[in-house]
């Protein structure tokens, strides 16, 4: 699987978005960028995917550049509770598994 | 109706002792996974299970012996415990080998002393 390359950590203001990037230079072309966060003392939790299109749940939105070597994940409000790592993945379709790297700790303020 | 549960949250045992984690999930998924997040937080897989079956073994010290009695159960027995296999251990499940997402248990923290 690809290398993905995060800040340490950021700070936001709650209510304003947070855009957390990661870089994935060397992504292949079957490789999906996958976003999961960690809040402290909890397990690590799902929060989007994509390939090439950019996508929106109701948790985030993923911004994936055209030439696909690098992302951006939205939390349009940033809350309180949004404070946790967060983790850029790149992984292959298929039977591969999550390699999760430092990740950026996000750090929402009131 | 937690839907990925781990048994115990907390675990402080003696080096060389034999203990085991639990973990359930009520989702109906076929995979299950076992990580290790260490001191230093880096989170690596080291087992998963598809269906009873155990598909990937991420060299994983023998001590560590995985086993699935159904494809809801994927428990951790670790055997001669040592000081460095403290850490926080966390079991997930997803519905498919192949699926993107999964879903992680609330871990356990284990304790050597």
């Amino acid at each position: 699987d690809a290398k993905t390359t995060q800040p340490t950590s950021m700070d936001c203001a709650e209510g304003r978005a947070a855009n957390l990037p990661c870089n994935h230079s060397t992504i292949s072309g079957n490789e999906y960028v996958y976003w999961y966060r960690q809040i402290h003392s909890q397990g690590p939790q799902y929060i989007i995917h994509g390939l090439k299109n950019n996508e929106t749940n109701e948790m985030a939105s993923l911004i994936i550049t055209e030439d696909r070597k690098s992302s951006t994940l939205i939390l349009p409000h940033a809350t309180l509770r949004d404070t946790a790592v967060y983790y850029c993945i790149v992984r292959a379709g298929g039977y591969s598994t999550l390699t999760f790297g430092k990740g950026t700790m996000l750090l929402v303020s009131p | 109706d937690t839907a990925v549960s781990q048994t115990p949250k907390y675990l402080v045992t003696q080096m060389g002792n034999d203990k085991s984690i639990k973990c359930e999930q009520n989702l109906g998924h076929d995979t299950m996974y076992w990580y290790k997040q260490d001191s230093k937080k880096f989170l690596k897989i080291m087992f998963s299970y598809n269906n009873k079956e155990l598909i990937i073994n991420e060299t994983v010290p023998n001590r560590f012996s995985p086993k699935s009695p159904d494809k809801a159960h994927l428990n951790l027995h670790i055997n001669s415990l040592e000081l460095g296999d403290s850490a926080v251990y966390f079991c997930a499940s997803s519905p498919r080998r192949d699926t993107d997402t999964q879903y992680f248990g609330p871990g356990t923290r284990l304790t050597v002393l």
